[in-house]
């Protein structure tokens, strides 16, 4: 089954970090580039971060730009959130989601169930 | 870039057509000519799934009641005869330049 399975969320107090992780299966993970998008409950998405399929690509939104890091292991099918100075307004759901385009970012065609971050103290 | 959908709320009656509209604040076209616009649709307590991408075309398995046009900075999606599992919120979302930006969604659901 194409799926991709996030983990790694949880309570967190404020300036405290977090590892969010993503497994993928059913395709060819170092074919796409992938993503984590964000999104408070209620409300709108928000795309955080997003990586090419070798790791030369990678960007970050300007609100976790130095605090977040995105990363990949193609071995191990797997995305990866590092979160640190985490502040209450990262409390969100967060996806993983797959690519269409291996190098560049031009959307996206699967996403994950979600993980949840809570920051508060 | 910064985008706006409209409307915020859309209610529909199933078997009618329905009308969403998304503008970017510059042009969305990319070096090859591709309009750098998808549509996505996040049905209730589901994750999002992906409508249609580069402005008009449609993604695998989605009924071809949906339909997207537009260019530049003004966005269209269409649904041609509205049924009740098209309840939801749809969001637009451009890709030409990160940071990657979503309008603001718009939900739609049954008169």
């Amino acid at each position: 089954e194409v799926q991709l399975v996030e983990s790694g969320g949880g309570l967190v107090q404020p300036g405290r970090s977090l590892r969010l992780s993503c497994v993928a299966s059913g395709f060819t993970f170092d074919d796409h580039a992938m993503h984590w998008v964000r999104q408070v409950p209620g409300k709108g998405l928000e795309w955080v971060s997003g990586i090419g399929w070798s790791s030369d690509n990678i960007a970050y939104a300007d609100s976790v730009r130095g605090r977040f890091t995105i990363s990949r292991d193609n071995a191990k099918n797997s995305l990866y959130l590092q979160m640190k100075s985490l502040r209450p307004e990262d409390s969100a759901l967060y996806f993983c989601v797959r690519d269409r385009n291996s190098f560049h970012f031009y959307g996206m065609d699967l996403w994950g169930q979600g993980t949840t971050v809570a920051v508060s103290s | 870039i910064v985008m706006t959908q409209s409307p915020l709320s859309l209610p529909v009656t199933p078997g009618e057509p329905a009308s969403i509209s998304c503008r970017s604040n510059q042009s969305l076209v990319d070096n090859k000519g591709y309009n750098c616009l998808d549509w996505y649709l996040q049905k209730p307590g589901q994750s999002p799934h992906l409508l249609i991408y580069l402005a008009s075309n449609r993604a695998s398995g989605v009924p071809d009641r949906f339909s997207g046009s537009g260019s530049a900075t003004d966005f269209t999606l269409k649904i041609s005869r509205v049924e009740a599992e098209d309840v939801g919120v749809y969001y637009c979302m451009q890709t030409l330049q990160t940071p990657l930006t979503f309008g603001g969604g718009t939900k739609v659901e049954i008169k």
